[in-house]
């Protein structure tokens, strides 16, 4: 079973910054959050990943709680290309035997 | 760098048919890799992943079956089909030392 909660659906205007929420109270010390997206028709995306701090790249910034019992995904600047379901997974994959197990996501809908 | 194939793209197959899908990465070495399923409407499930050649772990019952000849080659086989094996079959792989999963672009199999 997947170990987190996501809303099933959002929306936001495109050029605006979509903050997606996930929570994942029962995460264990050594597990990282993994954020992916996957556009319709297409294999899953990975977007960004993180320990306890906050991250940043090209695509998003991650922000994890001090308690690391939640995050938030934000897509600084939301176009109409970044309509998708967007996926919260806690997982420590570089762990032998361990595979990232997906739940329902989150869909979120850009519009103009 | 690194790519996955994955092939064929789409698939019609009457039931009772045997299956086999085949997936390789190129680029690197001892990758660890997985084989999801997504189901219409529905979110990916986790079908087998193998952290090395003839070492395949199962994640839920079926008449599906994995097998690893080669370093980076995944095969999905199934000797007959059923239809609600119909679904979208992705393939992933993950390096050993980073964080992320890489998945190809899948195949949309669908039984009749």
């Amino acid at each position: 079973d997947a170990k987190t909660t996501q809303p099933p659906s959002m929306d936001c205007a495109e050029g605006r910054a979509a903050n997606l929420p996930c929570n994942h109270s029962t995460i264990s010390g050594n597990e990282y959050v993994y954020w992916y997206r996957q556009i319709h028709s297409q294999g899953p995306q990975y977007i960004i990943h993180g320990l306890k701090n906050n991250e940043t790249n090209e695509m998003a910034s991650l922000i994890i709680t001090e308690d690391r019992k939640s995050s938030t995904l934000i897509l600084p600047h939301a176009t109409l290309r970044d309509t998708a379901v967007y996926y919260c997974i806690v997982s420590n994959i570089n762990q032998a035997g361990t595979a990232l197990i997906f739940g329902k996501g989150t869909t979120l809908s850009v519009s103009s | 760098s690194q790519t996955i194939h994955q092939w064929p793209a789409t698939l019609v197959q009457p039931v009772g048919s045997p299956l086999s899908l085949e997936c390789t990465v190129e680029g690197t070495s001892n990758p660890n890799l997985y084989w999801y399923r997504q189901a219409a409407g529905r979110g990916l499930q986790l079908l087998f992943y193998s952290v090395g050649i003839g070492q395949i772990s199962s994640e839920v019952p079926q008449n599906l079956s994995a097998s690893r000849p080669q370093d980076r080659q995944f095969i999905l086989s199934s000797k007959k089909l059923l239809l609600s094996d119909s679904g979208f079959y992705l393939c992933a792989w993950s390096p050993g030392t980073r964080a992320e999963a890489f998945f190809g672009q899948g195949t949309r199999l669908t039984v009749v």
